[in-house]
C-alpha cells in the first residue's frame, strides 16, 4: 500500500464549477501538507501549504486537513480554464523528505 | 532569481549509453533534491543533499544511478549504463530549511528517452 493515495483522474468540469481534489494517507507521522500544481511540461509549483488540521484559504483555493481521518482536500472555487493542470498532494515527515501522491489531472472546460 | 536550472531539457539516447543530467539550484538554498516522474509511478524522490552532502539515497533505483554535488551551485545525476525503463522526466529541486517551513522549488525537468 502506498503511503499517499490520490485518484489520478482525469477530472473534467465546466468553468465556474467547484472542484474537490483529495488525498488519503496512512502514516500518522506526517505533519506538513502541501498541494502542488503542475502545468504540462513544467515542474511542480507550490500552491498551498498547511500544518495541523483545519482549513486554509488563499483566494479561490482552500486546503483542508483532517488528521483524524488521514485525509486532505483542495477546493477550487469559480474554476477557470487556467486552473487546468495536474494537482499533486505532498506530505512531509522528518526533515525535508516529501512524499507525493500520484497527481490528479484536472481540465476546466470553457 | 532565475530559479532552478536544469540541462539538458531533452535527452534521447540509446540503451547502454551514459547519461548525465545537470542542475543548478537557487543560490543560497541548503537542500537539493533529485526526483523522477513517470506515468506509472508518479513523482519519486531519488536522492537529496544538504550542504552538498548526500543525506538519503534510498530512492536511487540501483547502482547504475549515481549523484554528486561537488559544490553549492552544481549537481549531477548520472545513469550508466542507461536502459529503456529509465525513460522519465527527471526534476531537480532546491529549498532552504528553516524549521521545516520552507518549500521546494522545482526546475523545468529533463525529459529522458532511452531507446
Amino acid at each position: 500500500q502506498k503511503e499517499v493515495e490520490q485518484d489520478p483522474g482525469p477530472l473534467s468540469v465546466p468553468e465556474g464549477a467547484i472542484v474537490s481534489l483529495n488525498c488519503t494517507y496512512s502514516n500518522s507521522a506526517f505533519q506538513y501538507f502541501m498541494w502542488y500544481r503542475q502545468y504540462s511540461r513544467k515542474g511542480p509549483e507550490l500552491l498551498m501549504y498547511t500544518y495541523s488540521s483545519g482549513n486554509k484559504e488563499d483566494g479561490r483555493f482552500t486546503a483542508q486537513v483532517d488528521k483524524s481521518s488521514k485525509y486532505i482536500s483542495l477546493f477550487i472555487r469559480d474554476s477557470q480554464p487556467s486552473d487546468s493542470a495536474t494537482y499533486l498532494c505532498a506530505m512531509r515527515k522528518g526533515a525535508q523528505k516529501l512524499v507525493f501522491g500520484q497527481g490528479t489531472r484536472l481540465t476546466i472546460n470553457p | 532569481d532565475a530559479g532552478v536550472i536544469q540541462s539538458p531539457r531533452h535527452e534521447v539516447t540509446e540503451m547502454g549509453q551514459e547519461v548525465t543530467l545537470r542542475c543548478k539550484p537557487i543560490s543560497g538554498h541548503d537542500y537539493l533534491f533529485w526526483y523522477r516522474q513517470t506515468m506509472m509511478r508518479g513523482l519519486e524522490l531519488l536522492i537529496y543533499f544538504n550542504n552538498n552532502v548526500p543525506i538519503d539515497d534510498s530512492g536511487m533505483p540501483e547502482d547504475r544511478f549515481s549523484a554528486k554535488m561537488p559544490n553549492a551551485s552544481f549537481s549531477t545525476l548520472k545513469i550508466q549504463p542507461s536502459e529503456p525503463r529509465d525513460s522519465a522526466v527527471y526534476f531537480c529541486a532546491s529549498s532552504l530549511n528553516r524549521d521545516f517551513q520552507e518549500t521546494q522549488y522545482f526546475g523545468p525537468g529533463t525529459r529522458l528517452l532511452v531507446l
